[in-house]
């Protein structure tokens, strides 16, 4: 595609409940990223993707967050048992090879409210 | 551990004045430094990224500055206009990874 896509934009969910947010990277982009941005604050780190491992997955806050990227394209970032702090804006984004002089291209995110 | 730290939160100025926003680092084993544009409820936009052997890069109106020694850089934005209102984030990656770590960011209103 043109850009990062991330769905769905918004998600409300009760605490407790389990949920599922996605990414679509830019075609042909080997590296993948995923970002939390909570009110006020600039984005925090969770995982790294190259290709479909996970190299670096030392942003997760805990063991209910698992991302995973089966295909080396699409990734799904799962959420077990929300609580309200989980509650956030969860950005992903993409870069050709990963390289540390490559721009990362982000999404729009997607904005989760636990209840 | 980086920390990246930008001054003020919040900036507003009168449309067409030129302006500067800030960004510090505490480690200066830098790679590059990345300027972001936010808009309220989007993600994302890279603007200019400056690699650590550069003193400047430069985009139309904007021209980001990079002291590596001083763990500073700015972004300068000439004759702002109302479309320039956004949230401003700099961020730079780790060696050794490619994660970013990201400022605060400084939210500047152009007032028309």
């Amino acid at each position: 595609g043109a850009g990062v896509s991330q769905t769905p934009s918004n998600k409300v969910t009760e605490k407790g409940k389990y949920v599922e947010l996605r990414c679509d990277p830019i075609s042909g982009h080997t590296a993948l990223y995923w970002y939390r941005q909570s009110l006020g604050q600039g984005p925090e780190f969770l995982i790294y993707f190259q290709g479909t491992g996970a190299a670096d997955d030392s942003g997760l806050p805990n063991d209910r967050f698992f991302a995973v990227r089966p295909e080396g394209s699409v990734s799904t970032l799962k959420i077990q048992r929300t609580e309200r702090g989980d509650s956030a804006v969860y950005l992903c984004a993409s870069s050709s090879t990963g390289s540390i002089s490559d721009t990362q291209y982000f999404g729009p995110g997607t904005r989760l409210t636990v209840l | 551990k980086q920390e990246v730290t930008q001054i003020p939160a919040a900036l507003s100025v009168p449309e067409g004045e030129n302006l500067v926003l800030n960004c510090s680092f505490t480690d200066s084993a830098i790679y590059n430094l990345q300027w972001f544009r936010q808009d309220p409820g989007k993600g994302l936009t890279s603007l200019l990224l400056i690699q650590s052997s550069q003193r400047e890069q430069t985009s139309g109106r904007l021209n980001a500055s990079l002291d590596k020694s001083s763990g500073r850089s700015t972004l300068y934005i000439a004759a702002s206009q109302p479309g320039d209102s956004a949230t401003y984030l700099c961020a730079v990656p780790n060696f050794g990874n490619e994660k970013l770590t990201f400022g605060t960011g400084t939210r500047l209103t152009i007032i028309p």
